[in-house]
């Protein structure tokens, strides 16, 4: 089945503490995107990435960082700069005609 | 960066009942639109999506929207909702470099 994981399903993050959120997508598609959804805001762009060793931040990156070092995977890091990380993020890919398809989501709570 | 406004953020209404949600959006240039919907506990989907042609697309489920360039809209139709369709529907624009933005969302609930 082609499509797009993200683990954990939900992660716990204690003050002061990275954590990396999984996003894998079996889709050859070239473009990856994370977005952090808060209710009542939809969804706002974290970074993005159109090729392999390549990203950009999107409108709210501060106190994240990615990486982008294989086609299939685009790990987001959420550092304890992020001073208000308890969100439900997104991972998404684009392919030819710029269609967006989005894993399932990852919560993110903080203890 | 794109604005995109929907307007509405809560809707309730009876099953068979008429669904319209409204969306705008702040760029004058070339935009894809797209709507997707995020059923309870679900991913979030693509419902349909307008490109470039005939402006009135259709999508899954019997949903269908109407592009009006000269109104920057893209609007959500149902004519007649059922207790499935309960769920928040996103409202998405993009410019050349595929990346979305997305409107507030709205969140529809449907009474049986």
């Amino acid at each position: 089945d082609g499509g797009i994981t993200q683990s954990p399903k939900y992660l716990f993050r204690k003050e002061g503490q990275n954590v990396t959120l999984s996003c894998e997508q079996n889709l050859n598609h070239d473009a990856m995107y994370w977005y952090r959804q808060d209710p009542g805001q939809g969804l706002r762009l974290i970074y993005y990435s159109q090729i392999v060793n390549d990203f950009q931040k999107g409108d709210i990156a501060e106190g994240y960082s990615v990486s982008r070092e294989k086609k299939e995977s685009f790990p987001l890091t959420v550092t304890s700069a992020q001073k208000n990380p308890t969100a439900f993020y997104l991972c998404a890919s684009t392919g030819p005609g710029g269609t967006q398809y989005f894993g399932p989501g990852t919560r993110l709570l903080v203890l | 960066a794109q604005s995109v406004s929907q307007h509405n953020h809560h809707v309730i209404l009876s099953e068979a009942a008429s669904l319209e949600l409204g969306c705008n959006y702040s760029y004058g240039g070339t935009v894809n639109l797209f709507w997707y919907v995020q059923y309870p506990g679900q991913h979030l989907q693509l419902l349909l999506k307008y490109f470039s042609g005939d402006p009135l697309v259709k999508g899954i489920k019997g949903f269908e929207a109407e592009f009006i360039k000269s109104k920057f809209s893209f609007n959500l139709r149902k004519p007649s909702v059922q207790w499935s369709d309960t769920a928040e529907y996103f409202c998405a624009v993009n410019e050349a470099d595929y990346k979305l933005s997305f409107g507030a969302g709205t969140t529809v609930t449907v009474r049986a």
